[in-house]
């Protein structure tokens, strides 16, 4: 089973500045099916990037996704106030079958 | 437009049962794998159990032997049978959709509290 390991778990930044989230899989991630969410107080997920680094409709293009194997980034050119969020990165096991997500990532303003 | 409803949650005593449903609309529900995914309070999220398009389940070990993924196509529903509840349960049950291709969960219900204290 595939562990994934975010970091770091709060990152505080002011509006303006880029923010870069790590997520690390304990094994290297099937065909980068490496998603990242975004969660709001009191809100279901959404879907920011999907295998890795292809943005979700309507997702602003100062979100992107990177990397392969067991290390992926997102990360966010220009923090807007609405960004301030937790973030998730999941992946899909086929062996045994299954979703595994990262224990998240505080993004709060500073 | 894609819409799942879950429905279901409650307070319930350790030990008991309790079933979600999940109503589903604006795509052909049949096609898709779907899953239910938990959060307690404060906490991250949790994948709960998954059933294929073809319906093949499976589970993590937290809850196998406890909980019983069903859906019934007809109805477009998607279900959750909860047994044998403990307090640690407790949480936030979303439905999500599975994408094809990407193995994301692109599209989520907004969630049905469960809550399990006596």
């Amino acid at each position: 089973e595939i562990v994934l390991t975010q970091s770091p778990g709060t990152l505080s930044l002011s509006p303006g500045e880029r923010a870069t989230l790590s997520c690390r899989a304990s094994q290297s991630v099937s065909n980068n099916y490496l998603t990242w969410y975004q969660q709001k107080p009191g809100q279901a997920p959404r879907r920011l990037i999907y295998g890795a680094s292809n943005r979700a409709t309507g997702i602003p293009d100062r979100f992107s996704g990177s990397g392969s194997g067991t290390d992926f980034t997102l990360t966010i050119s220009r923090l807007e106030p609405e960004d301030f969020a937790v973030y998730y990165c999941q992946q899909y096991g086929s062996s045994p079958p299954g979703i595994t997500f990262g224990q998240g990532t505080r993004l709060e303003i500073k | 437009e894609v819409q799942l409803v879950e429905s279901g949650g409650g307070l319930v005593q350790p030990g008991g049962s309790l079933r979600l449903s999940c109503a589903a609309s604006g795509f052909t529900f049949s096609d898709f794998d779907m899953h239910w995914v938990r959060q307690g309070t404060g906490k991250g999220l949790e994948w709960v159990s998954g059933i294929t398009f073809t319906g093949d389940t499976y589970y993590p070990g937290s809850v196998k032997g406890r909980f019983t993924i069903s859906r019934e196509n007809a109805k477009n529903s998607l279900y959750l049978q909860m047994n044998s509840l403990r307090a640690e349960d407790t949480a936030v049950y979303f439905c999500a959709r599975l994408s094809r291709g990407y193995y994301d969960l692109n599209y989520w219900g907004q969630g049905t509290l469960v809550t399990v204290s006596s």
